[in-house]
């Protein structure tokens, strides 16, 4: 089963402009957390912010959490072509010890 | 470095083979996890562990078995290959949740493409 929905589908800005991907979901969450993606690779964990939290930043990274609109965003700034990648939602329900991604948004940063 | 590690980057196999898809992981995490990744689907849990022979069903079991028999090894089976299995399989381990403020994230593997045809 789907929870985590990501928007838009497909991302493509320019060097140094900033990123935001959205991410809703469902069901109430323990905790919402983001990946990346490089192509044909496996996942590499991001930031994590719990449900009581609304807010979190982690470099250039800055992740918010509205719980009563079941929705998150990821703002990458000061983008760069390393930033090109693939990025996910996952949520997990309290006890579920089980994450549930979502489809992701292609993000591609041109020099 | 911690690491997860998936036996295999690339692999092909005929239809009705038996295939093992292993995955070793040297952090002590209690959970572990195999996730399947398809274009327009994302990741698709197909089973996990959270601990030394307990197994669990994720979204998409059918067609796979695993086993666990000790903590840093999570093993999915395809007994009878299809071409519907032409998948990325990607493996990941984390440290088993408690408090609230016990809350990890998963640490993935580079992935296996296996091809059935």
């Amino acid at each position: 089963s789907q929870q985590g929905e990501e928007d838009p589908q497909a991302l493509s800005i320019q060097e140094g402009e900033n990123a935001t991907m959205n991410c809703s979901y469902k069901t109430s969450i323990n905790n919402l957390q983001w990946y990346r993606q490089n192509s044909g690779r496996g996942l590499v964990h991001l930031i994590l912010i719990r449900s009581n939290e609304r807010e979190k930043h982690s470099g250039r990274l800055r992740v918010t959490l509205d719980t009563s609109k079941k929705s998150s965003s990821l703002l990458i700034t000061a983008s760069r072509a390393a930033d090109t990648a693939s990025y996910f939602c996952a949520t997990d329900r309290w006890g579920a010890q089980k994450l549930v991604f979502g489809q992701g948004t292609r993000l591609t940063i041109n020099p | 470095d911690v690491k997860v590690t998936q036996s295999s980057r690339y692999l092909v196999k005929r239809t009705g083979e038996k295939v093992f898809l292993e995955c070793v992981q040297d952090m002590d995490h209690e959970n572990m996890f195999w996730y399947r990744q398809d274009p327009g689907l994302g990741l698709r849990l197909i089973y996990f562990s959270y601990d030394v022979k307990m197994k669990e069903k994720g979204d998409i079991p059918e067609g796979y078995s695993v086993s666990r028999e000790k903590k840093e090894r999570f093993s999915l089976i395809l007994e009878s290959a299809s071409t519907n299995q032409t998948s990325m399989y990607l493996c990941a381990s984390s440290l088993r949740t408690g408090s609230p403020q016990r809350i990890y994230g998963y640490t993935f593997g580079s992935g296996t493409r296996l091809t059935v045809v």
